[in-house]
């Protein structure tokens, strides 16, 4: 199974609302890393947020580390139909010295004009 | 972006045909990764490299072998098509490791008929 899962699967919503993307995962992680993909096009990496960390920000961009919860969150805040993509939470384990990324199944946001 | 090359970035073909995709960087990283994404799967890691002529497998392995001769291909190669194979595959590449963001190229999308 995913070690991450997000959640929603889908989300719809009008320009100039705030989006929030969740992510669960399972084990003790080193990092997790939130990537963007727009429609035919690869994954873009947007934020990575250490386990010993619990916010970051980047521009319209915040995210959240629960690791207690084992959890993480993304908000995208002023949502503009350009940020319709999907997109992925990726958690590098603790684990081993070829440590990879474990990747959850996306959320599709829509940012409808 | 980062400067990675995959080619080619569409390619019909039968079952039982040997496939190469190339993925060329110009970052001079030391990691690159092949994965294919499926609806239902995310991103499934196939093979990965951690210098030239080191490689190793990832979670769906079968059927796929690479090579790495030079640091800037990583070649992926179908020995003998199925049609399970359809996919689009993505090369990605890092500068250290999966403790680093992972830098994607356009993907491959591959029809096997």
């Amino acid at each position: 199974s995913q070690q991450g899962e997000e959640d929603p699967q889908a989300l719809s919503i009008q320009e100039g609302e705030n989006a929030t993307m969740n992510c669960s995962y399972k084990t003790s992680i080193n990092n997790l890393q939130w990537y963007r993909q727009n429609s035919g096009r690869g994954l873009v990496h947007l934020i990575l947020i250490r386990s010993n960390e619990r916010e970051k920000h980047s521009g319209r961009l915040r995210v959240t580390l629960d690791t207690s919860k084992k959890s993480s969150s993304l908000l995208i805040t002023a949502s503009r139909a350009a940020d319709t993509a999907s997109y992925f939470c990726a958690t590098v384990l603790n684990a081993g010295n070829n440590r990879k990324l474990i990747w959850g199944l996306g959320t599709s946001l829509a940012v409808n004009p | 972006d980062a400067g990675i090359t995959q080619s080619p970035r569409h390619k019909v073909t039968e079952t039982g045909t040997p496939v190469t995709l190339r993925c060329h960087q110009t970052e001079n990283h030391r990691y690159m990764y092949w994965y294919r994404q499926d609806p239902g799967h995310g991103l499934r890691l196939i093979h990965y490299s951690y210098g030239v002529k080191d490689t190793d497998k990832g979670e769906v392995s079968d059927g796929y072998s690479v090579s790495r001769s030079k640091t800037e291909d990583f070649l992926l190669t179908l020995e003998s098509a199925t049609s399970s194979q359809t996919s689009v595959y993505f090369c990605a590449i890092s500068p250290t490791g999966d403790v680093q963001p992972q830098h994607f190229g356009d993907g491959t999308r591959l029809s096997i008929l």
